[in-house]
């Protein structure tokens, strides 16, 4: 399977631990994105990253989040001191550089976090 | 900013009788627009995609949207409703310089034998 992964794929938690949580995207992908849906919403963007460089972080990335993507390839999605309003499903999405005009982002089952 | 509006939160309709999934935009550029469908406990899949080209966008399964900047919608059709169509529908936007999707809060359509 060439697809986006995620890991793991369910996540439970007690209220001030930290989590983190694994995206490994498409291969030949140079773009990686975070995502957050709560129940019965849609996706909301977290963070983007080209290759290993954050370029964008949404408003909704507390200082509690952080993301990295060292080499380039996969991603972690780090949560400190995790509150109950963090209990969501974490997407991770990837994407080519678009030749010409913007491209779809392909994504992965995402991992679904309960925080107790 | 953009932003998506989809105005049914759920749609019941019969097998074999058409889809109609609504969906406004709202963007402050030329938007590329897409629908995506999610089933449970499975990924986000594309549907289909807009990007100024032709105006009517055919997707998979059969389905199909329509972009009518002058209504500033893009709904979601198609022809005759599948028992495996039962699924959660959203309507995403994107702008060209922004590489953030902006998901709309979804469309649950349910297909009643």
């Amino acid at each position: 399977d060439t697809g986006v992964s995620q890991n793991p794929r369910h996540k439970i938690t007690k209220r001030g631990q930290n989590v983190t949580f694994r995206c490994d995207p498409i291969s030949e992908h140079n773009r990686l994105y975070w995502y957050r849906q709560t129940l019965g919403q849609g996706p909301e963007f977290l963070t983007y990253f080209q290759n290993e460089a954050q370029l964008e972080k949404s408003r909704l990335l507390s200082d509690r989040f952080s993301a990295e993507r060292p080499k380039g390839s996969f991603s972690t999605l780090e949560i400190q001191r995790t509150e109950q309003g963090d209990s969501a499903m974490y997407l991770c999405a990837s994407s080519p550089i678009p030749t010409s005009t913007v491209p779809e982002q392909y994504f992965g089952p995402g991992t679904r976090l309960t925080v107790t | 900013a953009q932003s998506v509006t989809q105005l049914d939160s759920h749609v019941s309709v019969s097998e074999g009788t058409p889809v109609l999934l609504r969906c406004n935009y709202s963007s402050s550029y030329s938007p590329s627009l897409f629908w995506y469908v999610q089933h449970p406990n499975k990924g986000l899949q594309l549907l289909l995609k807009y990007t100024s080209a032709a105006t009517l966008v055919k997707g998979i399964n059969g389905f199909e949207a329509e972009f009518k900047k002058s209504e500033t919608s893009f709904h979601l059709t198609k022809p005759s409703a599948h028992m495996s169509d039962a699924a959660e529908y959203f309507c995403v936007v994107s702008q060209e310089g922004r590489r953030a999707l902006t998901f709309g809060s979804g469309t649950r359509l349910q297909v009643q034998p």
